[in-house]
């Protein structure tokens, strides 16, 4: 079975500045997807970014961009130029393709955004 | 565009009393999933679908029930509630993860307490 690990239960970061959010799993698998989930106060889950395990290349979504370390199995976000809507609580996820495949989620980590 | 639509959004239940969540989407997607969020936890998955007809346990199943008549509707059941119950309760859906898809929609959440 899949785990996520997330070690980090909190974080604070200035505004306008970058922050790190680590995140490492375990898995046997070869070719997996990652995630990272957003969650505000709001309580909506928002996709942040995603990851196929087969691509080299660190996805990137504007502010928003990964470290894949595939043979270390460690995934982290990090966020550039911090703004106070990025005051959430972020999820890592993994999930391997395949029929009756499942997102398996991180506990998560609470970033706070400084003004 | 609705999405995933979860009702109710927050609701109250006495030990012993049983209520069921609802969950529509309307994208279409064969695949859905509850999961439960509780706090320094992340999420657990309870019940999935892969289709109308098909349902499978999650792996915090017990105290609950799931049916998919439609592939619109995936409403989950909790008989005689618990304490252990209280929680957000979340809706998800997705196309088939055979590719890895693009991760789950989620609708907004129920959050339920039981005293």
């Amino acid at each position: 079975a899949q785990t996520v690990t997330q070690s980090q239960p909190e974080m604070s970061v200035q505004e306008a500045e970058t922050v790190t959010l680590s995140c490492t799993y375990d898995t046997s698998e070869n070719n997996y997807y990652l995630f990272w989930y957003k969650q505000p106060p709001s309580r909506q889950m928002i996709l942040v970014i995603r990851q196929e395990a087969y691509k080299q290349q660190n996805a990137t979504e504007n502010r928003f961009s990964v470290n894949f370390q595939k043979a270390a199995k460690s995934f982290s976000l990090k966020i550039s130029d911090s703004q106070l809507g990025d005051t959430a609580m972020y999820f890592c996820a993994f999930m391997k393709p395949g029929a009756n495949s499942k997102l398996t989620f991180g506990k998560g980590i609470t970033l706070s955004v400084r003004p | 565009n609705a999405g995933v639509t979860q009702t109710p959004k927050f609701r109250i239940l006495k030990i012993g009393q049983s209520m069921t969540l609802q969950c529509t989407q309307d994208m279409n997607h064969n695949y859905m999933y509850w999961y439960r969020q509780d706090p320094g936890m992340g999420l657990k998955l309870i019940y999935y679908s892969v289709g109308a007809g098909i349902t499978d346990k999650g792996e915090v199943p017990n105290g609950y029930n799931v049916s998919r008549s439609t592939t619109e509707d995936f409403p989950l059941r909790l008989e005689l509630a618990a304490p252990s119950q209280t929680s957000v309760y979340f809706c998800a859906s997705s196309y088939s993860p055979e590719t890895g898809g693009n991760g789950y929609t989620f609708g907004s959440g129920t959050r339920l307490t039981v005293v």
